[in-house]
């Protein structure tokens, strides 16, 4: 299984502030992609990056690859309230596995 | 517009009981899945279905039956309902055939099986 491992499970953090979650995978992999999900709601895809990649951008989210790691980090910056949510990463190879996610909790 | 809906949203019912929970899609996408939430928030895939074609069977128990009559619909019915099944499914699609690409999903059905 190429299952996306997401650390902390738990972050907690005052409005304002940035947020890094990482995710852990255990083989090669074509595109990891980060989703959120809201209480009660389903997924929600913010971001793919593929494996010849190692950063990208969208809007306050930044993703980097690490390929000899095996590891991603997505960072939130400038949390606002409306980001609390649970956040998964996604790995492929032929199909996609997701972890538990992290759930991030923005203080107002 | 929708793109991914399911119905119903919650379903209670008892063991032993069969059900299904109902998956479409408006965005013309080629692949769609069923994904189980259990109640640590760990999302694991059950199936997919490319063109009215299983692409991929996790070992879920054969109590679980994915059918779908057109590309737009992939319903999920389960037979002899027992306690550990009870969760969230989500039913989601892609336009990728491998199943690299973007997914979209659905709000999610609760299933609660007394």
């Amino acid at each position: 299984s190429q299952q996306g491992e997401e650390d902390p499970q738990a972050l907690s953090i005052q409005e304002g502030e940035n947020a890094t979650m990482n995710c852990s995978y255990k083989t090669s992999i074509n595109n990891l992609q980060w989703y959120r999900q809201n209480s009660g709601r389903g997924l929600v895809h913010l971001i793919l990056i593929r494996s010849n990649e190692r950063e990208k951008h969208s809007g306050r989210l930044r993703v980097t690859l690490d390929t000899s790691k095996k590891s991603s980090s997505l960072l939130i910056t400038a949390s606002r309230a409306a980001d609390t949510a649970s956040y998964f990463c996604a790995t492929d190879r032929n199909d996609m596995r997701f972890g538990a996610g992290t759930r991030l909790t923005v203080k107002p | 517009d929708t793109a991914v809906s399911q119905t119903p949203k919650y379903l209670v019912t008892q063991m032993g009981n069969d059900k299904s929970i109902k998956c479409e899609q408006n965005l013309g996408h080629d692949t769609m899945y069923w994904y189980k939430q259990d109640s640590k928030k760990f999302l694991k895939i059950m199936f997919s279905y490319n063109n009215k074609e299983l692409i991929i069977n996790e070992t879920v128990p054969n109590r679980f039956s994915p059918k779908s009559p057109d590309k737009a619909h992939l319903n999920l019915h389960i037979n002899s309902l027992e306690l550990g099944d009870s969760a969230v499914y989500f039913c989601a699609s892609s336009q990728d055939q491998t199943g690299s690409g973007e997914q979209y999903f659905g709000p999610g059905t609760r299933l609660t099986v007394t």
